[in-house]
Parts: structure tokens; sequence; C-alpha cells
């Protein structure tokens, strides 16, 4: 069975460049998450989905990042602008539902130069 | 707020070696409690996870944790750690929700397992 996919696994792009991340999660799990690991601050919650309901993006630094999520599956987080400290690993999880395990992907890798 | 502190940056043990490593949360209430691994590379793994009962926990690879509400602690043990347990360990928890079970997840730092052969 497919877990949790994301691409591209790695991404080098430029300091003021917009990028784009892709999260599959397994399939039928409704709810969705997106974490940063950074060498600087750690494992960080960034935003989830939970089904049809409005995401919860407490966790998002700045403005500059967004994520969407289409049909219930695919997700995708954006950043805009990027910076030099947006440069992380970027782990995308999903789960069954609230209160289930979540399942991880291996990540983005994610420099900016 | 939710905090997870996991004292030890980096432990190093001999194969066949137990192992404990530590973690303190700060939370009101019960939370829920978990503990990943990852390897390099890779994302995280769930090794076991506490909500609620019984204190002692087994998870997969022979590991367990046992969870003391007096100590405010969830530590993860192994009685002979094996050289494939190298890897980052991260203790996290997690609110419980007004309509049952959890979200986001708050990590600790983690700690770095080296294994000696």
């Amino acid at each position: 069975g497919a877990g949790v996919s994301q691409s591209p696994s790695n991404k080098v792009t430029e300091k003021g460049k917009d990028v784009e991340l892709r999260c599959d999660p397994i399939s039928g799990h409704t709810a969705l998450y997106w974490y940063r690991q950074s060498l600087g601050q750690g494992l960080e919650f960034l935003i989830y989905f939970q089904g049809n309901s409005a995401p919860d993006k407490s966790g998002l630094p700045s403005d500059r990042f967004s994520a969407e999520r289409t049909g219930g599956s695919v997700s995708t987080l954006t950043i805009q602008r990027t910076q030099q400290e947006d440069s992380a690993v970027y782990l995308c999880a999903s789960s069954s539902d609230l209160g289930q395990p979540q399942h991880f992907g291996d990540g983005t890798r994610l420099s900016i130069l | 707020a939710q905090s997870v502190t996991q004292p030890d940056i980096h432990i190093t043990v001999s194969e066949g070696a137990s192992l404990e490593l530590r973690c303190n949360y700060s939370y009101g209430a019960t939370p829920y409690l978990f503990w990943y691994v990852q390897s390099p590379g890779q994302g995280l793994q769930l090794l076991l996870k506490y909500f609620s009962g019984d204190t002692l926990v087994q998870g997969i690879k022979g590991f367990e944790a046992e969870f003391k509400r007096s100590q405010s602690s969830f530590n993860l043990r192994k009685p002979s750690v094996h050289w494939s347990d190298a890897a980052e360990y991260f203790c996290a928890v997690a609110n419980e929700l007004f309509s049952g079970g959890y979200n986001k997840l708050i990590f600790g730092a983690g700690t770095r397992l080296a294994v000696h052969p």
C-alpha cells in the first residue's frame, strides 16, 4: 500500500522565487498536516486540513505561506518570495481521522540560495 | 502553552545495552503523548502512543514508554539496543480536542542516538 508521497524530494531555488511543494496523502485519509523541520526551530506545525472544514492555519509563519487541498486529497504548500530562512525540510502527514496516528512522508528538502 | 523537552541532544550506547530517552512535557490536562523515530532522509515513524489507561505502553521494534503524571514525563526505553536503532527520536504531545481526538503535534527538539558495535 502506498504511503504519503511528497514531491519533489529536493528543491533548490533562488531567494525571491516562489515554490510549490506537493503532498499525496494515503488514500481515504481525511486529515492532512504540514510540518516544517529546520535546524533552528526543530519540528513545527504549519497547517492542517480535516475533511471539508476550514483549515487550521495557525502555524503558518508569515503570509508568504499558503496551502490548499483540492478535492479532499492532494495538497500543495506554496511559499512566495522565498527567503533563506525558509530553507528546511517540509513534512506532510495524513491520518484517517483526527485522533488517528499521523503517517508521515519522507519530506521535501528546500534550499534557498 | 504546551511544550516538550528532550534534555539529551545526543546519546551514544553500545549495542546490546539498555536505553532510556527522556521526555518531559508541559500541559495542564492529560495530553496525548507520542514517540516517533526518524532515520536519515526519511520521514517520521510512529513508535508508540499514550492516550489513557495503562501507563506502560508497548510499541514497535521492542520499544516501550511509561507515562508518569507526577513527573510530567514520558520516557522511552528499550532493554537491548540494536545497531539499526541508530536514528533521531522525537517525543511529541497533542491537545485533546473538545470533540475528541487530537490534531497538531508539538515536538521536542529530538535526541540523536548513536550505537557503537
